[in-house]
């Protein structure tokens, strides 16, 4: 059975400093994996998604995400933060074929920046 | 605009009162799946559906029916509705399964007194 673990329901961070969400993952098969943003009172959206290409992945508003697989991690990443950035993060895991889709989310992870 | 849309966006009832919330989307998309939100719990799956007549249980199916009639439609009912269920509803739809982007909905909102 597939999981997703996000360390740290609650991360603050000064404006400019490093941003940094935990995700660590199980997946009995090659995952593919997400992250989706949700600001108040709105659905989520994608920030960034790895599907076994390249491991190093790139996202909206300058979020990336590492595919490390000896660490079974997809952790997130910015280097300056912003305070548009100020948001709920869920880390997500999908896997299936022939018509199954299974896709679990983390708990999310709140970040908060502080001026 | 390509959007996912559900109605009602708040919904406030009584225990055993049959509701429907419903989801349409038009990007011609083959998945939808309908999600519920919780603190602490994150999202669980309740149900998906892959094309039209086709759909199978999530993580939390117990309580919900789904029916996919038309390929843009994916309503959510509730047939006896019990304060458990009280939570923030999503509805999601991709193209093509697993290693494809969802696209959610604005969410429901829904209180089970």
């Amino acid at each position: 059975a597939q999981s997703v673990t996000q360390l740290g329901s609650h991360v603050s961070v000064s404006e400019g400093a490093l941003v940094l969400l935990r995700c660590n993952y199980s997946s009995s098969v090659p995952p593919y994996l997400f992250w989706y943003v949700q600001y108040p009172n709105q659905g989520l959206q994608l920030l960034l998604k790895y599907t076994s290409a390249a491991t190093l992945v790139k996202g909206i508003n300058g979020f990336e995400a590492e595919f490390k697989k000896s660490e079974t991690s997809f952790h997130l990443t910015k280097p300056s933060a912003h305070m548009s950035d100020a948001a709920e993060y869920f880390c997500a895991v999908s896997e299936g074929s022939g018509g199954y889709q299974k896709v679990t989310f983390g708990i999310g992870t709140k970040l908060q920046v502080i001026p | 605009e390509a959007q996912v849309t559900q109605n009602p966006r708040y919904l406030i009832t009584v225990t055993g009162k049959k509701l429907t919330v419903t989801c349409s989307q038009n990007m011609n998309h083959e998945y939808m799946s309908w999600y519920r939100q919780d603190p602490g719990l994150g999202l669980r799956q309740i149900y998906y559906s892959m094309n039209v007549e086709v759909t199978d249980k999530g993580d939390v199916p117990e309580g919900y029916k789904v029916s996919r009639k038309e390929k843009r439609n994916f309503p959510l009912i509730l047939e006896s509705p019990s304060p458990n269920q009280t939570s923030l509803y999503f509805c999601a739809s991709n193209r093509q399964g697993p290693r494809d982007t969802q696209y959610f909905g604005p969410g429901t909102r829904l209180t089970v007194l």
